[in-house]
């Protein structure tokens, strides 16, 4: 099993509508979690952390379910410039803890 | 500030051909780390380092060699370069704690094609 895995998507919607990604990682001792965002040809960029309790960002929340060991990213209200490649990340299981990013799930909003 | 940046934004090798990549942060960051990124593949880790001096081996650390002289460098090598090194190199830093724990913050990318 991979250690942090996502659906590589595309997720296809219209604009407005409300999407939800999840990504799974395997150490179940993982503290913190992100979510970034990457745009076509460019580098990663924080979107939001992820906490135990959740965190909400306007648009945008992150939760965590430790039972099932995933994380949760929900856009709200989706805009044509939420598209992008959303990669989430949780340290590794090798013992160093160093983050392990996913592949990354596509998102393309429509008109 | 600048943040994070690289140098050269896109280079093009031949194979056996040898090269460096610089990144240079300007946020104190005790941590600095270089990934590549091909398509389907997502980002992978190639060495990290957690302090001036220090130098770690990542998830893909064969034909790539670091060195982290100066707290706000880090440069990666490629002794002799192959096809399979073509990917874009990302190079990001994060503050001092507990790798994994911490935001990082990314360069630009360098493009690099080894023909």
């Amino acid at each position: 099993r991979k250690e942090v895995e996502q659906d590589p998507g595309p997720f296809n919607v219209p604009e407005g509508a409300t999407v939800a990604f999840n990504c799974t990682y395997s150490n179940s001792a993982s503290q913190s979690f992100f979510w970034y965002r990457q745009d076509c040809r460019k580098e990663p960029k924080l979107l939001m952390s992820v906490y135990s309790s959740g965190n909400e960002d306007g648009r945008f929340t992150a939760q965590l379910n430790r039972a099932s060991q995933y994380i949760s990213l929900l856009i709200r209200d989706s805009k044509l410039s939420d598209s992008a490649t959303y990669l989430c990340v949780a340290p590794n299981d090798r013992g160093s803890y160093i983050p392990t990013f996913g592949r990354g799930t596509s998102l393309i909003v429509h008109p | 500030n600048a943040g994070v940046t690289q140098t050269p934004k896109f280079r093009v090798l031949k194979t056996g051909q040898s090269m460096t990549l610089l990144c240079a942060q300007d946020m104190n960051h005790e941590y600095m780390y270089w990934y590549r990124q091909d398509p389907g593949m997502g980002l992978r880790l190639i060495h990290y380092s957690v302090g001036e001096g220090t130098t770690a081996k990542g998830e893909v650390p064969d034909g790539y060699n670091v060195s982290r002289l100066k707290k706000q460098n880090f440069l990666l090598g490629l002794e002799s370069a192959a096809p399979s090194q073509t990917s874009v190199y990302f190079c990001a830093s994060s503050a001092g704690g507990l790798a994994g724990q911490e935001t990082q913050y990314f360069g630009p990318g360098t493009r690099l094609l080894v023909l």
